[in-house]
């Protein structure tokens, strides 16, 4: 059964401390992960689609990567306007129209 | 300004009492999909379409139904709610099906 599993479910950094959250998936056929940030009491908004291992795409403090079996999302040097719920998602090739999300993980930056 | 329009964004609604959670998007895109967000269970999706007058369901569409009358708006129908039909919902499009998906500020339902 495909699933994506996000970790940690919580996470409190202070500002300008580096850390990385992890996507693990289990799907047969990989056609893209993706990234988002959802806000308190707003839709999610997309950040990255990465399509094969060794792949990387960065914006801003953020960088995501891929493996052939899990994604990191790596935050280098946040500020407090990074703290969000970020989620990942994926989509296989046999069923493409269906994209399945993690619940996400919950990032806390304090001043 | 680009964006998916839900309607209306929060609703206390009772039992058996058919309502609908419109959804409209000004990007001209094909692909559509509606989700609920339940705490701890992440997005779920219930129905998608590809383009007019394609629809299929996700993986939680038991009590749900939609139509795609129209390229821009993709209605989702609750014919007789019930309680566990509580939820956040959000409604999203995308160019074709790319995955990068546009999403709506969402709907909280309340069913009572």
């Amino acid at each position: 059964e495909d699933q994506v599993t996000q970790s940690p479910e919580a996470l409190r950094l202070q500002e300008g401390e580096s850390s990385s959250l992890n996507c693990s998936y289990t799907v047969s056929g990989l056609r893209g992960l993706f990234w988002y940030r959802q806000d308190p009491g707003k839709g999610p908004e997309f950040l990255f689609t990465l399509y094969s291992a060794g792949e990387e795409k960065e914006k801003e403090r953020l960088k995501a990567t891929l493996t052939k079996k899990e994604s990191f999302l790596h935050i280098t040097a946040p500020k407090p306007e990074d703290s969000a719920t970020y989620l990942c998602a994926v989509r296989r090739r046999s069923s493409a129209s269906k994209i399945i999300f993690g619940s996400g993980t919950r990032l806390s930056i304090r001043p | 300004e680009a964006q998916v329009t839900q309607n209306p964004r929060y609703l206390i609604t009772v039992t058996g009492k058919k309502l609908t959670v419109t959804c409209s998007q000004n990007m001209n895109h094909e692909y559509m999909s509606w989700y609920r967000q339940d705490p701890g269970l992440g997005l779920r999706q219930i129905y998608y379409s590809m383009n007019v007058e394609v629809t299929d369901k996700g993986d939680v569409p038991e009590g749900y139904k939609v139509s795609r009358k129209e390229k821009r708006n993709f209605p989702l129908i609750l014919e007789s709610p019930s309680p566990n039909q509580t939820s956040l919902y959000f409604c999203a499009s995308s160019r074709e099906n790319t995955g990068e998906l546009f999403f709506g500020e969402g709907s909280r339902l309340t069913v009572l």
